[in-house]
């Protein structure tokens, strides 16, 4: 079936524009996962959904970033007045329950540019 | 939070077995030990993942130190599609919340 998968694939943005960048899950996932990754690093955990509703936002790196899930589905994580240090691959993944021993399928992940 | 350390490279001859080492002295009781891979301009994969025992599957094996504070990936016969970064992930208890590490990029020589 088909995987996670997530659009736009590249973003350039100029700084101080707003960017939204989307999460299509697998389907049937209720858990829904945003990292981002900067060059050469580690992927840094941004934000969980289970369903709809988000009980772990701790990652968020500053009140400019914020996402939302429509119901088990899509998920949309908006980054406002983009700054040059947004720059990274934001990357998505799903598991079907959220609990720890699940898989977490990754998207191709998007790729911001800000300039 | 419970952090991993892993080498940041190795190298592999290709068909020889590979053990990537990772340390997590921190571990909670209850924190599941994952091990995923990137491959170049991929989002991660999931290789194998385990509690207390060890792991086989038909990518990898797992084996867990008996104090849980170090465990190790097993690729029985490298080949070059193997070559990306290894990733050791504690599934945080409590939190939903996956730790990564800075990984271990492979290097498989032909």
């Amino acid at each position: 079936g088909a995987g996670v998968s997530q659009s736009p694939s590249n973003k350039v943005t100029e700084k101080g524009k707003d960017v939204e960048l989307r999460c299509d899950p697998i389907s049937g996932h209720t858990a829904l996962y945003w990292y981002r990754q900067r060059l050469g690093q580690g992927l840094e955990f941004l934000i969980y959904f289970q369903g709809n509703s988000a009980p772990d936002k701790s990652g968020l790196p500053s009140d400019r970033f914020s996402a939302e899930r429509t119901g088990e589905s899509v998920s949309t994580l908006t980054i406002q007045r983009t700054q040059q240090e947004d720059s990274a691959v934001y990357l998505c993944a799903s598991s079907s329950t959220g609990v720890l021993s699940d898989t977490q399928y990754f998207g191709p992940g998007t790729r911001l540019t800000v300039l | 939070d419970a952090k991993t350390t892993q080498p940041n490279s190795m190298e592999s001859n290709e068909e020889e077995p590979v053990h990537l080492p990772c340390n997590h002295s921190t571990i909670s009781g209850t924190d599941y030990i994952h091990w995923y891979r990137q491959l170049p301009s991929q989002g991660p994969e999931y290789v194998i993942h385990g509690l207390t025992s060890n792991v086989n599957n038909r990518m990898a094996s797992l084996a867990i130190a008996e104090d849980r504070k170090s465990s190790t990936l097993i690729l029985h016969r490298a080949t070059l599609r193997d070559a990306a970064v290894y990733y050791c992930i504690l599934g945080a208890s409590g939190t939903y919340k996956y730790i990564f590490g800075t990984g271990t990029r492979l290097k498989v020589l032909a």
